[in-house]
């Protein structure tokens, strides 16, 4: 299993500011995946964080929006840039292990961000 | 077309109901399935995994039909610490997950 810890566990922001999210993870990782959960909606994927290259971001997401650092093999983060209430939202790292017979993804315990 | 459609219910049902939640999706290609559990304001938590021969786990079980791709979960006795949302998951080619909305259940005294 894999413990991640996650902070802040919620933030009020202003519009046109920035929030950095970040994620330690208790075990060494390839890949870290960041999400976000809005109301009544399902996790989306926002984009996987490579230690050693650039994250990889899925369509609708982008670096400039959604900066990511992936200093080491352990943490990363991400930052929600120049806020609107738009992305108020709940924003999750997440870790995949794999198993005998499954991959199993364990989360940290999210990030409630409001935006105003 | 969503990867993976649920019922977001609510299903409020009363101690000790029996309730099923089904899910679809949409690739056929799709390799793993899982029901996760998420509570109020917490992290999504792997509930149990769904293979083609069923999977019980205690009043839990799930199963998968392939030809019908589609996917359940059923609960027995249903417990007031049932209650939670309850999200499809499968992942595809190349180990990506794909979320369901969640399925809200509340369990009723």
């Amino acid at each position: 299993s894999a413990v991640i810890s996650q902070k802040p566990s919620r933030d009020i922001c202003q519009r046109g500011t920035s929030l950095t999210i970040q994620c330690q993870v208790d075990s060494q990782v390839t890949m870290m995946f960041w999400y976000r959960q809005q109301p009544g909606q399902s996790l989306t994927l926002i984009a996987t964080a490579n230690q050693g290259s650039e994250a990889t971001y899925e369509s609708g997401f982008v670096i400039d929006k959604f900066p990511i650092s992936r200093p080491n093999l352990t943490f990363s983060t991400l930052t929600v840039s120049n806020m609107s209430p738009e992305d108020s939202s709940i924003y999750l790292c997440s870790v995949e292990l794999s198993g005998f017979r499954d991959t199993e993804a364990f989360f940290g315990q999210g990030t409630r961000l409001t935006v105003v | 077309r969503k990867e993976v459609e649920q019922d977001p219910g609510p299903f409020n049902v009363p101690e000790g109901a029996t309730v099923a939640f089904n899910c679809t999706y949409s690739n056929s290609a799709s390799q793993s399935f899982f029901w996760y559990r998420q509570d109020c304001r917490k992290e999504p938590k792997l509930l149990m995994s769904v293979y083609s021969s069923g999977n019980e786990d205690g009043r839990f079980t799930a199963q998968l039909n392939r030809a019908s791709q589609y996917i359940s979960l059923l609960i027995r006795d249903s417990k007031l610490s049932d209650s939670a949302t309850y999200l499809c998951v499968v992942i595809e080619y190349g180990n990506q997950f794909y979320f369901g909305t969640g399925t809200s259940l509340t369990v009723i005294p």
